[in-house]
């Protein structure tokens, strides 16, 4: 049972366009959401969360939107630069953190 | 800054080995977690503790178990190694409980490969 989906397993854009990742969760339960990035053969950083009391939070260039009545929130990165090329996990946290399946960003120069 | 230190970064292992993969961290953080990742499946837990001499199932335990013999030590086993069980592994901890919204932070992950 995959409570915290990641439906698309890459995304390519453009450097200075937007990036947007998105993630859906099923338990109601969840009150706490994170975004990690994952760079290849290293282990994955911590890059911004919300409280599920929040609709959204705002981190420099890096925004995340919880939309609580849908079960979605999503990670947008303006504008995006060729570093952030990474993988980017979705997680939630109900007792112990649920990551999704990760989304590979390629952000092309 | 937090440090999470995994001995060991990449193995070669025999089907039927015990294997360990030690991981160490430096900011006295209660909590540690070791997870695997596989492509298309995330991160999924095998066990977490929450204290020394403390340890819970995560949600793949299975051909796992783990030692907490000290705060700054979390040890995972893998009794008899299986070649499903080639992965990268990754070690976590966390201050406090993740249920009020900590962060974990993550080892740089040890790459076992089972032959």
């Amino acid at each position: 049972d995959q409570q915290v989906k990641q439906n698309s397993p890459s995304l390519s854009v453009q450097e200075g366009r937007i990036s947007i990742l998105n993630c859906d969760y099923t338990n109601s339960m969840f009150d706490y959401f994170l975004w990690y990035k994952k760079y290849p053969a290293e282990g994955p950083t911590f890059l911004i969360s919300i409280s599920s009391i929040k609709d959204k939070n705002e981190d420099g260039r890096f925004t995340v939107f919880l939309n609580k009545s849908a079960k979605h929130l999503s990670l947008h990165i303006v504008p995006s630069q060729p570093g952030d090329s990474a993988v980017y996990f979705c997680a939630a946290s109900h007792s112990r953190l649920t990551f999704g399946e990760g989304t590979q960003l390629t952000v092309n120069p | 800054d937090v440090k999470v230190t995994q001995s060991s970064r990449y193995l070669v292992k025999r089907t039927g080995e015990k294997v360990f993969l030690e991981c160490v961290q430096d900011m006295d953080h209660e909590n540690m977690f070791w997870y695997r990742q596989d492509p298309g499946l995330g991160l999924r837990l095998i066990y977490f503790s929450y204290d020394v001499k403390m340890k819970e199932k995560g949600d793949i335990p299975e051909g796992y178990s783990v030692s907490r013999e000290k705060k700054e030590r979390f040890s995972l086993i893998l009794e008899s190694a299986s070649t499903n069980q080639t992965s990268m592994y990754l070690c976590a901890s966390s201050f406090s409980r993740v249920d009020s919204g900590n962060t974990i932070y993550f080892g740089e992950g040890s790459w076992l490969t089972v032959v």
